[in-house]
């Protein structure tokens, strides 16, 4: 069965500390993984991944996959109140012919002031 | 303005009568998608589709369906809803499935 695993669930911080967010997976056929960001409404999306050990990056947002380890991690530095959110990990794969999307749980952050 | 929209936003209704979430977007996206997201269990993928009169079941298709008959709608019909479809329903688009998502503003369906 195709599993994408996030940790912490939540996370408790101040502002401007540093928090990773990590996402692994178990899945056959990977194409990609993307991170989403959801406050209180629909995700948004923040970076799909591809390629092993190639970093994404916006602005205090970074996120790197690991294709070996079957990982990916989610930076944030200097969290703001802003940033407090759900923030999802997906995976798309191939599986029996079409393709599908596997979410993780979320973690929930919340920074406070 | 680019966007994903979706109708009702909120329906409190009952056990088996039939409803219809419809869903469009203005993006000319090839990939639609239902999701509904339950506390403890994340988003899960109900129905997709990759073209008009394309669709493919998600991990909890069951009690669902759905139609592509244009390329810019997708409804989402429970044709008998029962309590444990109460959720939140988001709708999304991309270019690809694999591709950035947008997301609708989400149906919050209670069903008594």
């Amino acid at each position: 069965e195709d599993k994408v695993v996030q940790s912490p669930l939540s996370l408790v911080v101040h502002e401007g500390d540093t928090v990773t967010l990590n996402c692994s997976y178990e899945v056959t056929n990977f194409r990609s993984l993307l991170w989403y960001k959801q406050e209180k409404k629909a995700p948004t999306f923040l970076f799909m991944l591809t390629s092993s050990g190639i970093e994404k990056k916006s602005g205090r947002l970074s996120s790197i996959l690991d294709k070996k380890e079957l990982f990916s991690i989610l930076n944030i530095t200097a969290t703001q109140t802003g940033d407090s959110a759900v923030y999802l990990c997906a995976v798309d794969l191939f599986q029996g012919g079409s393709e599908k999307l596997v979410f993780g749980k979320g973690t929930k952050l919340t920074v406070n002031p | 303005e680019a966007q994903v929209t979706q109708n009702p936003r909120y329906l409190i209704t009952v056990t088996g009568k039939k409803l219809t979430v419809t869903c469009s977007q203005n993006m000319n996206h090839e990939y639609m998608s239902w999701y509904r997201q339950d506390p403890g269990l994340g988003l899960r993928q109900i129905y997709y589709s990759m073209n008009v009169e394309v669709t493919d079941k998600g991990d909890v298709p069951e009690g669902y369906k759905v139609s592509r008959k244009e390329k810019r709608n997708f409804p989402l019909i429970l044709e008998s809803p029962s309590p444990n479809q109460t959720s939140l329903y988001f709708c999304a688009s991309s270019a690809a499935l694999g591709g950035e998502q947008f997301f609708g503003p989400g149906t919050r369906l209670t069903v008594l």
